[in-house]
């Protein structure tokens, strides 16, 4: 069963434009942990944050920004006047309190043209 | 320190033909994880390793083998190369959950094509 679902596989914007990727997730667990990886097209996967279970509130890393919300088990990202930079496959995924073991959703690809 | 290192980044290979792909991490991380990456999947986890030792089997496991002899590193075996495999492979550690640090740590890749 898919545990994450990413349900934006492609967006397009133009520079300058915010834009929100959706990650939907299911568990069971009460402790687990999600995370953000980019992956430029370079293909290395950058870790972008963590955040567990037990703590739901929002954090804000200069344009980037993430809205966890228990109640509809969302963990959505949002970046605020995107730059062509940000142009990557982006990744969330879930780990029910293990630390070898994520599951990832499908991936996102964000475009960003001038 | 050097994070988590792969070798090789590239590799082609024949059906039939058999290779190990080298992963190795000098974080002393006890857990380390070898994923598969293939378009429009996402990465999906082939074995994983909590401590040298011992290993066990993630999503799609068959026509891999690991061991893990040392802390450092954890070696991917393919046994008999299918074109089905072709895919990119990503290598991972991370420390035990709870210690404050916790997150995998990726390595850059092997790109592995078997025709």
């Amino acid at each position: 069963a898919q545990k994450v679902t990413q349900a934006q596989t492609e967006i397009s914007v133009v520079e300058k434009e915010d834009v929100t990727l959706d990650c939907v997730y299911e568990t069971r667990d009460t402790t687990y942990y999600l995370f953000w990886y980019k992956q430029p097209p370079s293909g290395e996967l950058v870790f972008l944050i963590r955040r567990n279970s037990f703590d739901e509130q929002n954090e804000i890393s200069g344009r980037y920004s993430w809205n966890f919300q228990k109640s509809t088990s969302s963990f959505n990202f949002t970046i605020t006047a995107s730059q062509v930079v940000d142009s990557a496959v982006y990744f969330c995924a879930l780990s029910e309190n293990s630390g070898y073991a994520l599951n990832f959703g499908k991936g996102t690809s964000l475009l960003v043209t001038p | 320190n050097a994070g988590v290192t792969q070798t090789p980044k590239f590799q082609v290979l024949k059906t039939g033909q058999s290779m190990t792909l080298q992963c190795a991490q000098d974080m002393n991380h006890e857990y380390m994880s070898w994923y598969r990456q293939d378009p429009g999947m996402g990465l999906r986890l082939i074995h994983y390793s909590v401590g040298a030792g011992i290993t066990d089997q993630g999503e799609v496991p068959n026509g891999y083998n690991v061991s893990r002899s040392t802390t450092e590193d954890f070696p991917l075996r393919l046994l008999s190369a299918a074109p089905s495999q072709t895919s990119v492979y990503f290598c991972a550690s991370s420390p035990p959950w709870g210690s404050g640090k916790d997150t995998q740590y990726f390595g850059p890749g092997t790109r592995l094509t078997v025709l």
